[in-house]
């Protein structure tokens, strides 16, 4: 039972470089959502997708980008990283618009 | 614009006393409610929930209860534990939202031996 794996658990990134946090799920969802969580704060959406070759913006997205190619994979690229893009990464599904969120261990990046 | 707000950052609690974690939230097309617990370097994990169409659900020893004219919902935990002590996030959705939460900014519980 992995339910949803991220990966990596940790990241440095300098200024400017690029990377990308993977995202899988084994139960067949075929909703998916990226947030991010910062100190203190909330977990804010940045991108989500309702099935495979669907995405959408959520409420912070600039900065990164998504695609989903397939059912179980939902990778969020950073082209250009920048020290606000410093925070806790957690990737989600759920069956459907009505089900609860199934939450990864989450990816903690740094950009300096 | 918050429109989830748990105004409350942490709450401390003697084990075996109710633990009370309050939420309000402004988004009047908000119809389903959530809450979440998370503890240190893990993902948050579903807790309980509630429809609008009600004003309380109890699971085991969690209850939500929601008050909509007031726009505020609070989860009783009775008795406390010391397993509990953990992070707890408020979470709405509702309407053509697709499933995505709004989330608060989470309470900090502890729970005393």
């Amino acid at each position: 039972n992995a339910g949803v794996t991220q990966t990596p658990k940790f990241r440095i990134l300098k200024i400017g470089q690029s990377m990308t946090l993977q995202c899988t799920q084994d139960m067949n969802h075929n909703y998916m959502y990226w947030y991010r969580q910062d100190p203190g704060m909330g977990l804010k959406l940045i991108y989500y997708s309702v099935g495979a070759g669907i995405t959408d913006k959520g409420e912070v997205p600039n900065g990164y980008n998504v695609s989903r190619s397939t059912t179980e994979d939902f990778p969020l690229r950073l082209e250009l990283a920048a020290p606000s893009q410093t925070s806790v990464y957690f990737c989600a599904s759920s069956w459907g618009p009505t089900g609860e969120l199934f939450f990864g261990e989450g990816s903690r990046l740094t950009v300096l | 614009d918050q429109q989830v707000k748990q105004n409350s950052p942490s709450l401390s609690v003697q084990e075996g006393r109710i633990s009370i974690l309050n939420c309000d939230y402004t988004n009047s097309m908000f119809d389903y409610f959530l809450w979440y617990k998370k503890y240190p370097a893990e993902g948050p994990t579903f807790l309980i929930s509630i429809s609008s169409i009600k004003d309380k659900n109890e699971d085991g020893r969690f209850t939500v209860f929601l008050n909509k004219s007031a726009k505020h919902l609070s989860l009783h935990i009775v008795p406390s534990q010391p397993g509990d002590s953990a992070v707890y996030f408020c979470a709405a959705k509702g309407g053509t939202s697709y499933g995505k939460l709004t989330f608060g900014q989470g309470t900090i519980l502890t729970v005393h031996p």
